[in-house]
C-alpha cells in the first residue's frame, strides 16, 4: 500500500520553479524516497531519489526534511514539457513500488 | 538502466476472450512487476514475478484472472483472462535496476475490451 500523500494537483508558471511536496511520515530509517513522473499514459519515468541528504541531478532537486517525514521535489525552471503526473514513492518491504495518487502538475504558459 | 520491450502496445478485444502481454528485458533481472492503470487512475501493483517461483499477487488480484509466467530472467507474460469492459486499462511491466535507481517501466499495453 502507498505510504505517501501528495496534493492532487498544482499549477506552475512556465520558467518558474515547481515545488512538489510529499508526506511520508511512516518512512523507515533505511527506506529511500523515489520520484517518478508519468507523461500522458507513457510508462513512469525516473526523476530522482534520496535517503536523507538533499540530492540534485540534471532534472530536479530533492529536499528531504531532517526527520525524513516529508520531501519536496523541485523543478528549477518548469517548461511546458514538465506537465505530467508526479509520483512520490517509498519502496515497500518486499521491494515493490506502491503508487499513491500523485500530483498532476500543469505548467502554464 | 534496463530496456523493456512490451507487446502488444495496444489491443481491442472482445469480452470473454483472453490476451497475453509480453515483457522482454535486455538484461537479466530477478524481480519483475506487473501493474494496471485504469483510466484516469494511478498505477496499481498486480503481482511480483520472480524467476523460478510462482508469482505473488496483491490483494484483489488472483491467478485465475491474471496468470503470469516467468520462464527466465529476461522475459515474463501476463494474461488477462475472460475479459470484461472493466479490464480496459493500461498494463505495464517493470523491472528493478541494479544501480539503486528504483525501477524501469515498459511503455505499457493499452487494452480496450468491447
Amino acid at each position: 500500500d502507498a505510504k505517501t500523500t501528495q496534493p492532487t494537483s498544482m499549477d506552475c508558471a512556465e520558467g518558474r520553479a515547481a515545488n512538489l511536496p510529499c508526506n511520508h511520515s511512516t518512512i523507515s530509517g533505511n527506506e529511500y524516497v523515489y520520484w517518478y513522473r508519468q507523461i500522458h499514459s507513457q510508462g513512469p519515468q525516473y526523476i530522482i531519489h534520496g535517503l536523507k541528504n538533499n540530492e540534485t541531478n540534471e532534472m530536479a532537486s530533492l529536499i528531504i526534511t531532517e526527520d525524513r517525514k516529508s520531501s519536496t521535489l523541485i523543478l528549477p525552471h518548469a517548461t511546458l514539457r514538465d506537465t505530467a503526473v508526479y509520483y512520490c514513492i517509498v519502496m515497500g518491504k518486499g521491494n515493490q513500488f506502491y503508487f499513491g495518487t500523485g500530483t498532476s502538475l500543469t505548467v502554464i504558459p | 538502466s534496463a530496456v523493456i520491450s512490451q507487446k502488444p502496445s495496444r489491443d481491442i478485444c472482445q469480452r470473454g476472450t483472453s490476451l497475453t502481454i509480453q515483457c522482454q528485458v535486455d538484461s537479466q533481472v530477478t524481480m519483475m512487476f506487473w501493474y494496471r492503470q485504469q483510466p484516469g487512475q494511478s498505477l496499481t501493483l498486480i503481482a511480483t514475478a520472480n524467476q523460478g517461483s510462482e508469482a505473488t499477487y496483491e490483494s484483489g488480484f488472483v491467478i485465475d484472472k491474471f496468470p503470469i509466467s516467468r520462464p527466465n530472467l529476461t522475459f515474463s507474460t501476463l494474461t488477462v483472462s475472460n475479459m470484461s469492459p472493466e479490464d480496459s486499462s493500461i498494463y505495464l511491466c517493470s523491472v528493478e535496476t541494479y544501480n539503486n535507481y528504483g525501477y524501469t517501466f515498459g511503455s505499457g499495453t493499452r487494452l480496450t475490451v468491447v
